[in-house]
């Protein structure tokens, strides 16, 4: 099973600063990875897959990167609705779809 | 506009059974593999268990989490255009809310939760 570490578990930022979330995996993935976003009482929202691509309708202020096994979200210029918890989730190697433990963007 | 719906949940003693349904609308549904992700309350993402669509272009699957596996089963009606989820030897740590997810591409095996239902609260106690 591939694990997937968030780091780090807790971000405080202000709006207008840039949020860099890491997301490393035990072993490679290719680009097969992808970022979503989860708001307080919502369902999770895709945000980025195969490491790169924005999903329809998520603002160009969200940009992820990566190959293997680093990967990164960062999401610039922060809003207010940008504070989350952010989940990476990897599709290589499955079953099992594992997803990691997340970063919660804090103000 | 993609709606999933899900039901069936509740509160159920443990070593009981309760089979999840949701129901799809606003796209091709027998195109797309469908997902099931649960997250217990206050915790992360547990991806439960998936099922292919059609022209998954790895034939027909279905795959499950180890910690789901021999207990539940997925499966789908395409001509009513609803997934279920039996779930048999229900545990304590089966307490979840329980999300039913589309994928990004159609005619894919490809793994990327798209669209989530609101999901339903499986809590799993004496």
């Amino acid at each position: 099973e591939i694990v997937l570490t968030q780091s780090p578990a807790t971000l405080s930022l202000s709006p207008g600063e840039t949020a860099t979330l890491s997301c490393r995996a035990s072993q490679s993935v290719l680009n097969l990875l992808a970022w979503y976003q989860q708001r307080p009482g919502q369902v999770p929202r895709l945000l980025i897959y195969d490491a790169s691509n924005r999903a329809t309708g998520i603002p160009a202020r969200f940009s992820g990167s990566g190959s293997g096994t680093d990967f990164t979200l960062t999401i610039s210029s922060l809003e207010p609705e940008d504070f989350a918890v952010y989940y990476c989730q990897q599709r290589n190697i499955w079953p099992p779809i594992t997803f990691g433990h997340g970063t919660r963007l804090d103000i | 506009e993609v709606q999933l719906v899900e039901s069936g949940g509740g509160l159920v003693q443990p070593g009981g059974s309760l089979r999840l349904s949701c129901a799809a609308s606003g796209f091709s549904f027998s195109s797309y593999a469908m997902t099931w992700v649960r997250q217990a309350p206050g915790k992360g993402l547990e991806w439960v268990s998936g099922i292919s669509g059609r022209d998954s272009g790895y034939g027909t699957w279905t795959h499950y989490a180890d910690s789901a596996k021999g207990r539940f089963t997925i499966s789908r009606d395409d001509s009513k255009n609803t997934l279920y989820l039996e779930m048999n030897s229900l545990r304590a740590e089966d307490t979840a809310v329980y999300h039913c997810v589309k994928v990004l591409k159609p005619a894919s095996s490809d793994i990327v939760f798209d669209s989530w239902g609101q999901g339903i609260l499986v809590t799993v106690s004496s």
